[in-house]
């Protein structure tokens, strides 16, 4: 299995841009979630997603910031206009639903977006 | 609702040296609980986990946890520690919605 994917790596933009983040979840999970990590304030849960449906989407910091699970295999999170606070690592995650709630979550590598 | 502490930023002990990571939690149903690790531009990798069943917790690359209800803690240890040992290490707990609530997060150093 190819784990969970998540692109671009690293994206570099000026404030004011639009940027699309995309992941890719493992196959078979229905559930994912998108982080942000940050030196100030560590790991925060954005949104999450149970069978491409929005179950919480309390973290996202304000309506700059919106994503979308059009089917089980892609999820995009898009910052519109971006903004040099926005700056972190942000990372997808998916885990399998059901009586396996309890197995954790499979991390992507994440994509490290840097806004001038 | 829950949350999650971990003691100490930062954590540095000699190579062959006890790891002892501590991790206390809050939740107000029986908790799920997990130890993840991070090494550097990575994501993070599940080390092990604790549902029910036995309180004492075995993960990968030597570690283990025990949880401890009386004491609501699930610290992470290690026998000998390894120079490829350092990382930052992550306690978290999830609720029955999925949702999983990190820590703040320890960096472990391992000095030669």
């Amino acid at each position: 299995d190819a784990g969970v994917i998540q692109s671009p790596r690293h994206e570099v933009t000026e404030m004011g841009q639009e940027v699309t983040l995309r992941c890719k979840p493992i196959s078979g999970h229905n559930s994912l979630f998108w982080y942000r990590q940050t030196m100030m304030r560590g790991l925060e849960l954005l949104i999450y997603f149970n069978n491409n449906v929005p179950i919480d989407d309390s973290g996202m910091p304000e309506d700059r910031f919106s994503a979308k699970m059009p089917n089980a295999s892609f999820s995009t999170l898009k910052i519109q206009p971006s903004e040099p606070r926005d700056s972190a690592v942000y990372f997808c995650a998916s885990s399998p639903r059901g009586e396996a709630v309890s197995f954790g979550l499979f991390f992507g590598s994440g994509t490290q977006l840097s806004v001038l | 609702a829950q949350s999650v502490t971990q003691l100490g930023s930062h954590v540095s002990v000699s190579e062959g040296a006890l790891v002892l990571l501590r991790c206390n939690y809050s939740s107000s149903v029986p908790p799920y609980l997990f130890w993840y690790v991070q090494y550097p531009n990575q994501g993070l990798q599940l080390l092990l986990k604790y549902t029910t069943g036995a309180t004492l917790v075995k993960g990968i690359n030597g570690f283990e946890a025990e949880f401890k209800k009386s004491e609501t803690s699930f610290h992470l240890t290690k026998p000998s520690a390894h120079m490829s040992d350092a990382a930052e290490y992550f306690c978290a707990v999830q609720n029955q919605g999925g949702k999983l609530i990190f820590g703040q997060g320890t960096e472990l150093s391992v000095k030669p």
